[in-house]
C-alpha cells in the first residue's frame, strides 16, 4: 500500500533559524497523489496547514512552504524563520481523489527562544 | 460553532470492559472517519462511513465496531479492550468529493490498565 516517511521524532531549531522537514512517499496507484501538511498544536485538534493538488506546484500558509516535487515525490515542508508559536507537530499525508488520508509518522517541531 | 466534537476526551478502563466513543459534526458533511494513532505517533485509518454506509473497513480486530445514526455521527465502540487498544482515537469529516478538506476532532485517549 501508499507509505509516507518524514523526518523522524523531533526537530529543535532556534527561533529565527530556518527548517526543512523532509517528506517522500510511494504510491502503488499509477499518477500523482494529493498531498497534505497537517499541524497539531499543544492542546489543540490536527487541521491542514497547507495541500498541493497539483504535482510541480507550491502550497503555502502561515509562512510555511512545500513543494510537490513529482521527480523525486518529495513535498518537504520549509519555513525561513521560525518562531516560538510553531512549535507542534508536523504530519505529511496523501490522498488519492476522495479516498483516505495516509500519513506520516509526524516531526515534533520545538523552537527554542 | 461548526467543527467536529469528541466524547470523552480521555478514558481510563480495565482489560475486558467495553468502551464506547462519541463523534458528532456539525459542518453538514457526508463522509466520516475514525483513525486511531498509536503509541509510535502513527495515523491509521480504521473505518469510513458516507451517509450511514460504510465504504471503508481496514484491518482491524472484531471487537472494534462504528455506530453511525445518520451522517452528523459516527461511533466507535470497542468490546473487551486489550492493552493494545491504548491510543489516541480520532475523529473527522468531509464531503464525499475529490479534494474536500478534512475536519479533525481533538480526539479521545484510551488507556487500557
Amino acid at each position: 500500500g501508499d507509505s509516507v516517511t518524514q523526518t523522524e521524532g523531533q526537530v529543535t531549531v532556534s527561533e529565527s533559524k530556518s527548517l526543512i522537514i523532509n517528506c517522500t512517499y510511494s504510491a502503488t496507484s499509477i499518477g500523482y497523489p494529493n498531498l497534505f501538511w497537517y499541524v497539531r498544536y499543544p492542546g489543540e485538534g490536527l487541521q491542514l496547514l497547507l495541500k498541493v493538488i497539483t504535482a510541480g506546484q507550491k502550497g503555502s500558509s502561515r509562512g510555511f512552504e512545500a513543494t510537490y516535487n513529482k521527480e523525486a515525490t518529495s513535498f518537504h515542508l520549509q519555513k525561513a524563520s521560525v518562531q516560538e508559536s510553531d512549535s507542534a507537530v508536523y504530519y505529511c499525508a496523501l490522498r488519492w481523489g476522495f479516498n483516505k488520508l495516509t500519513f506520516g509518522a509526524g516531526t515534533r517541531l520545538a523552537v527554542c527562544p | 460553532e461548526t467543527a467536529v466534537f469528541q466524547t470523552p476526551n480521555y478514558h481510563v478502563t480495565q482489560v475486558g470492559n467495553e468502551v464506547s466513543f462519541n463523534c458528532k459534526q456539525t459542518l453538514g458533511h457526508d463522509t466520516m472517519y475514525w483513525y486511531k494513532q498509536d503509541s509510535k505517533k502513527l495515523l491509521k485509518i480504521m473505518f469510513s462511513y458516507n451517509n450511514k454506509q460504510l465504504i471503508v473497513n481496514e484491518t482491524v480486530p472484531r471487537r472494534f465496531s462504528p455506530q453511525s445514526s445518520d451522517k452528523a455521527h459516527l461511533n466507535l465502540r470497542i468490546k473487551s479492550v486489550e492493552p493494545e487498544d491504548s491510543a489516541v482515537y480520532l475523529c473527522a469529516s468531509s464531503q464525499f468529493r475529490v479534494n474536500s478538506d478534512y475536519t479533525f476532532g481533538s480526539g479521545t485517549r484510551l488507556l487500557v490498565i
